[in-house]
């Protein structure tokens, strides 16, 4: 059972726009950032946003963070094919003095 | 640029322990902390606990404790993940991966380790 909540599975058509939603507490989403994770099939996970609403140098502005309260979503529009991979919420849990992750949304693009 | 480059797979029996390693290059060892991270066979990802290489402190998650440990080697630039007691529940990926504060994401991730324990 994972700290933070993502629904277990997303999908959309080339070009359409999703959005991935990731529901925490007080301890961690609540009170700091939420990073975003993109994990391609057999390779290893890859900062996909960072501080709620970052982009690293390299991924494109089709993604998005943002964060309201305890809650926090990642929209990805104009959907491509290579974006089908699985994508996991994570931020720093106060009370668990460590990082918490979502359980992660396989996202397809039919 | 940034690597982490782990050690290759390992099969262990139960009540064995295992030892990973994850080298750094590419930036300065001492100004980054490493995390230990599993991701189980089709499951999410778990945090296993961290290590500061500047002075070799550690923190681990509640579940770990008492069955992992992590150090670090200055010389090599090479951090260490060793678990015991290893049990079925245990096999899974296991990644380092680079922060530069305890609390911020992580920029850079190894390859991944696969460890896999059978009778």
């Amino acid at each position: 059972q994972s700290v933070l909540t993502q629904p277990p599975s997303a999908s959309g058509t080339p070009g359409q726009r999703v959005t991935i939603s990731c529901s925490g507490s007080s301890s961690n989403i609540g009170g700091n950032p939420v990073n975003w994770y993109q994990q391609l099939p057999g390779t290893a996970p890859k900062l996909l946003i960072y501080s709620n609403n970052q982009r690293p140098s390299g991924v494109p502005d089709r993604f998005s963070g943002s964060k309201s309260g305890t809650s926090a979503s990642l929209a990805i529009s104009g959907l491509q094919s290579e974006d089908e991979a699985d994508y996991y919420c994570a931020a720093w849990d106060d009370s668990l003095n460590g990082p918490v992750f979502g359980g992660g949304t396989k996202l397809t693009v039919l | 640029q940034v690597q982490l480059v782990q050690s290759g797979a390992e099969v262990k029996k139960p009540g064995a322990s295992v030892k990973v390693s994850c080298k750094a290059s590419g930036y300065t060892f001492t100004t980054y902390y490493i995390h230990w991270v599993r991701q189980a066979p089709g499951q999410g990802l778990e945090w296993m606990g961290i290590i500061n290489p500047s002075g070799g402190s550690t923190t681990y998650a509640q579940s770990f404790q008492g069955r992992v440990t992590m150090t670090r080697d200055t010389s090599t630039s090479t951090v260490y993940m060793e678990l015991s007691s290893l049990r079925s529940e245990d096999t899974a990926v296991y990644y380092c991966a680079r922060t530069y504060s305890s609390s911020s994401a992580v920029d850079s991730w190894g390859q991944g380790t696969l460890v896999t324990v059978s009778s």
